[in-house]
């Protein structure tokens, strides 16, 4: 069965640090890709996808950047974190047409 | 106008209640229609998913698809207080990319 991992689960940055998340799969080869963003209270903001190694699409022009160094490894990085990124990060992986989401990482900037 | 309406709640009933969960939508391409259950603090989980009309049942739930009206519904009988979560409905047309609603928070009081 497919598996997604996700970490760190918590995060405390100070504005201004770099950031990178990490998301693997399990179980699957060649998967979709997803990184999303969830603010307190709101909805889910897809934020970059991959279809295959080095292939990134970004939906969100900001200070975020994503790469999939391997197949079943997806990174979400920042040079500078500013306080807009505060938020809970989750990455998914997709089957047919669904999705399946990891545990998130939540992070705090302060 | 978003793509995808939802009532963000909060739905609050007792324990033994039949729930219905509702999401609209204005984009008549959608053909998969997914309902998600997140508890606090914890990643989306795929409860189930339908392609285009009609209704789908596994166990105290049951999904409807209304594409004429663009109207989905989620249904869940003998609500316990562990359905106590917010639920959020997702759709797409054959594509990987989801659309979300911004989901609906559910309370089941003992």
């Amino acid at each position: 069965s497919q598996t997604i991992h996700q970490w760190p689960a918590t995060l405390v940055q100070p504005v201004g640090s770099p950031l990178s998340l990490e998301c693997t799969v399990e179980g699957t080869s060649n998967p979709n890709l997803y990184w999303y963003r969830q603010a307190a209270g709101r909805g889910l903001q897809l934020l970059f996808y991959s279809v295959g190694i080095g292939q990134i699409s970004s939906e969100v022009p900001q200070n975020l950047s994503a790469s999939r160094p391997q197949d079943r490894q997806f990174i979400l990085s920042s040079k500078k974190l500013l306080l807009s990124d505060s938020g809970f990060y989750l990455c998914a992986w997709s089957g047919s047409v669904e999705q399946y989401f990891g545990p998130g990482t939540r992070l705090t900037v302060t | 106008q978003k793509e995808v309406e939802q009532d963000p709640g909060p739905l609050s009933v007792p324990e033994g209640a039949i729930v219905s969960l509702n999401c609209t939508y204005s984009n008549s391409a959608f053909q998969y229609f997914m309902w998600y259950r997140q508890y606090s603090r914890k990643g989306p989980e795929l409860l189930m998913y339908t392609y285009s009309s009609g209704n789908k049942e596994d166990g105290r739930f049951t999904a409807q698809v209304d594409k004429s009206s663009k109207y989905i519904s989620l249904f869940i009988r003998d609500s316990q207080p562990s359905d106590s979560a917010t639920y959020l409905c997702a759709m797409n047309n054959a594509g990987n990319m989801l659309t979300f609603g911004g989901g609906t928070r559910l309370m089941v009081k003992p």
